[in-house]
């Protein structure tokens, strides 16, 4: 059974920096692209990042570019989003997804719990 | 303009069958998009519903019940989800997803209530 379990959320100053994480199971991590997916108080679904299986191509939405940095470790069967320069609108519960194959355009088949971040003075 | 454009709302009868759209903004061939659906209840993670390009392009998520089906509209430029025999459970909030430009777009989202 596919497990994705996010840890990392919290509440942070404007202007400060969070690393989620994302530990995976159930599944041979190396072989699927993963996504965050973030979903602000009452709000939508918005896609955050993605990157490939290896780790090798990585997508950012327009609004996180340049503050936000998606990584994995393989042998550690986890992901990771490093945000930097955090601004009140990036509040929101962060989902972390599977993708359904390597590359970044295979659609998310599985999605944790998510963990919430709170920018807040 | 959004790149998906759905309808904040939508109520319909135990029973009965719904149409959800998924409009696509000018310019934006649906006829070119795989459309992905998801069902979110509240408390919960998205779940993966199905795809929808083409008759001959289209998969259902596992375990998804077949009264959930995928479908478009050239004419209006947009995605359907339909879903027939309307349960109580059915009542959740849908988002429609492309991936356009290198990038996965939702749409806004629609509320089913049946009622």
């Amino acid at each position: 059974e596919v497990q994705l379990l996010e840890s990392g959320g919290g509440l942070v100053q404007p202007g400060g920096s969070l690393r989620l994480s994302c530990a995976a199971s159930g599944f041979t991590f190396s072989s699927y692209a993963m996504s965050w997916v973030r979903q602000a108080p009452g709000k939508g679904l918005e896609w955050v990042s993605a990157i490939s299986n290896s780790g090798g191509s990585t997508y950012y939405a327009d609004s996180v570019k340049g503050r936000f940095t998606v990584s994995r470790h393989s042998s550690k069967n986890t992901l990771y989003l490093q945000m930097n320069s955090l601004r009140a609108e990036d509040t929101a519960l962060y989902y972390c997804a599977k993708g359904a194959g390597i590359t970044l355009d295979h659609y998310m088949d599985a999605w944790g719990k998510g963990t919430t971040v709170t920018v807040s003075s | 303009q959004a790149v998906l454009t759905q309808p904040a709302s939508l109520s319909a009868s135990p029973g009965a069958s719904a149409s959800l759209t998924c409009a696509l903004r000018s310019g934006i061939n649906v006829d070119t998009y795989r459309i992905y659906w998801y069902q979110q209840k509240p408390g919960s993670p998205p779940q993966y519903l199905l795809r929808y390009k083409s008759d001959s392009d289209k998969q259902q998520g596992s375990g998804v019940p077949s009264r959930f089906s995928g479908s478009k509209d050239a004419s209006a430029n947009a995605g359907i989800l339909l879903i027939s025999g309307l349960q109580s459970e059915d009542e959740a909030d849908y988002y429609c997803m492309i991936w356009h430009s290198g990038a996965w777009v939702f749409g806004g989202g629609t509320k089913l209530t049946v009622l």
